[in-house]
C-alpha cells in the first residue's frame, strides 16, 4: 500500500496569510494521481485538487496544488475564514486508494 | 443536480452485518467510479473500496478482506456496501462518493459525496 504522510499535523495561522501543506508518498505516485480534499466539522469532504494541480469545479484560484513523484504540496494564497478546516491528500494511482492522516488548519 | 443519497443512521450489534445504500442521480450511472470511505469518530478518512458499475466487480482494501462486499444495481442507480462481522471499531460515518467518468484519469478522485451514514456498533 502507498502510505501518505502529511505535515504538519496542525497549523495555526491568521486570515490573509499564505500556507503550504505537504504530502509525501512512500512510493512514486506516477502520472500525478494525487488529490486534495477539504473537510469541515460535520460535513463530507470536498474535492479541491485532482491530478496534483488541477482545481476541481468551483474551487477558488487561491487554492493551488503542485508536486510530482513522491512530494506534493497544497498552497492556499490569502486564507479566508472559511478555509480553516482539515485537509487530506489522497493517491488514486493504485488500490487501496489511500489518504494521508490530515492537516488541521486552525485560526490563530 | 448530481447527488448521492444515503440513509442517515444504522445501529447494529457486534457480530452482525450492515448493508448501506447509496442512490445516485445525475449523469450516466454505469460510467462513474463509486467509492466507500469511512471516518471513525475524531479520526481521518479511510478508503474501503469501490466499484465502476460498467465493469461490475468491486475492489476493496485488503484490511477488509472477507468482510466487505461492494455492489451496484444499475436498474436502480444504487451502490451498496455490506460490512459483516461488525465490531465496535467499525463505528464510523460511512460515506459514498463518486469519482470521474471512465476513461478519464481522475476516475477515482471523488467530487460528489453523500452526506454519510452513521453506523453504530454496540451491544
Amino acid at each position: 500500500d502507498i502510505v501518505l504522510t502529511q505535515s504538519p499535523g496542525t497549523l495555526s495561522l491568521s486570515p490573509g496569510e499564505r500556507v503550504t501543506l505537504s504530502c509525501r508518498a512512500s512510493q512514486s505516485v506516477t502520472s500525478d494521481y494525487l488529490a486534495w480534499y477539504q473537510q469541515k466539522p460535520g460535513q463530507a469532504p470536498r474535492l479541491l485538487i485532482y491530478g496534483a494541480s488541477n482545481r476541481a469545479t468551483g474551487i477558488p484560484d487561491r487554492f493551488s496544488g503542485s508536486g510530482s513523484g513522491t512530494d506534493f504540496t497544497l498552497t492556499i494564497y490569502g486564507l479566508e475564514p472559511e478555509d480553516f478546516a482539515v485537509y487530506y491528500c489522497q493517491q488514486y494511482i493504485s488500490s487501496p486508494r489511500t489518504f494521508g492522516q490530515g492537516t488541521k488548519l486552525e485560526i490563530k | 443536480q448530481e447527488q448521492l443519497v444515503q440513509p442517515g443512521a444504522e445501529v447494529r450489534k457486534p457480530g452482525s452485518s450492515v448493508k448501506v445504500s447509496c442512490k445516485a442521480s445525475g449523469g450516466i450511472f454505469s460510467n462513474f467510479a463509486f467509492s466507500w470511505v469511512r471516518q471513525a469518530p475524531g479520526q481521518g478518512l479511510e478508503w474501503m473500496g469501490g466499484i465502476i458499475p460498467y465493469f461490475g466487480t468491486g475492489d476493496h482494501a485488503q484490511k477488509f478482506q472477507g468482510r466487505v462486499t461492494i455492489t451496484a444495481d444499475k436498474s436502480t442507480r444504487t451502490v451498496y456496501m455490506e460490512l459483516r462481522s461488525l465490531r465496535s471499531e467499525d463505528t464510523a460515518v460511512y460515506y459514498c462518493a463518486r469519482g470521474g467518468e471512465i476513461p478519464a484519469s481522475r476516475v477515482w478522485a471523488m467530487d460528489v459525496w453523500g452526506k454519510g451514514t452513521t453506523v453504530t456498533v454496540s451491544s
